[in-house]
């Protein structure tokens, strides 16, 4: 199945410092969406994105919509120790019966106080 | 509370055994998918309903079914399941296919031995 190519895999941080973490792939997306999985729950989201260009926070994490509408950032600024998780990204692909959620593989985040 | 309840959480069972994992939402959410968790490949799209009695393959349908009578309910079927199916399964909502995010459940981890 499609998949995004996401990046980078892990990274281990101290805190304060600030994170990027990336999507890109072949195909072009309607939504991009990003979310955070801490261990043993489901995702949750922190950023939708809906336009291409846009460019959105939610507290200390920015995240943008490329323009070409097939790749996207999230920014951290001055992580936390509760910032450690799995951040995924995913892109939305809809249109008449068609409505598809493709995820990336995961950057893994470790914030050490 | 918003909640996407997903039963059973954890599953043992043996190749063949019939066994459906329920999701259910209370947010009267016209949209609902089911995705498999597997290391290293993030999350993949099995099935999705756009509404009741409408449902569609994601990218992996192959081994599963799904239906979608009622609307708060969509159950995840594994007629005969195989160890190839031992995964992390999560139930997700939302209110509208293309403008709301999606809630997801809190998963159940299936091991078919």
């Amino acid at each position: 199945g499609q998949q995004l190519n996401q990046s980078p895999q892990s990274m281990f941080i101290q805190e304060g410092e600030d994170v990027s973490m990336n999507c890109t792939s072949s195909s072009i997306f309607n939504t991009w969406l990003w979310y955070k999985q801490d261990p043993g729950e489901g995702p949750v989201l922190l950023i939708a994105l809906y336009k291409a260009g846009e460019l959105t926070s939610n507290g200390r994490l920015t995240a943008q919509f490329g323009i070409t509408r097939k790749d996207s950032f999230l920014n951290i600024s001055a992580s936390i120790p509760s910032d450690v998780g799995i951040y995924f990204c995913a892109g939305q692909v809809y249109g008449g019966a068609t409505n598809k959620l493709i995820f990336g593989t995961g950057t893994l985040l470790a914030v050490q106080p | 509370e918003a909640q996407v309840t997903q039963n059973p959480r954890y599953l043992i069972t043996v190749t063949g055994k019939k066994l459906t994992v329920t999701c259910s939402q209370n947010m009267n959410h016209e949209y609902m998918s089911w995705y498999r968790q597997d290391p290293g490949l993030g999350l993949r799209q099995i099935y999705y309903s756009m509404n009741v009695e409408v449902t569609d393959k994601g990218d992996v349908p192959e081994g599963y079914k799904v239906s979608r009578k009622e609307k708060r309910n969509f159950p995840l079927i594994l007629e005969s399941p195989s160890p190839n199916q031992t995964s992390l399964y999560f139930c997700a909502s939302s209110f509208r296919r293309n403008i709301q995010p999606q809630h997801f459940g809190d998963g159940t981890r299936l091991s078919i031995l």
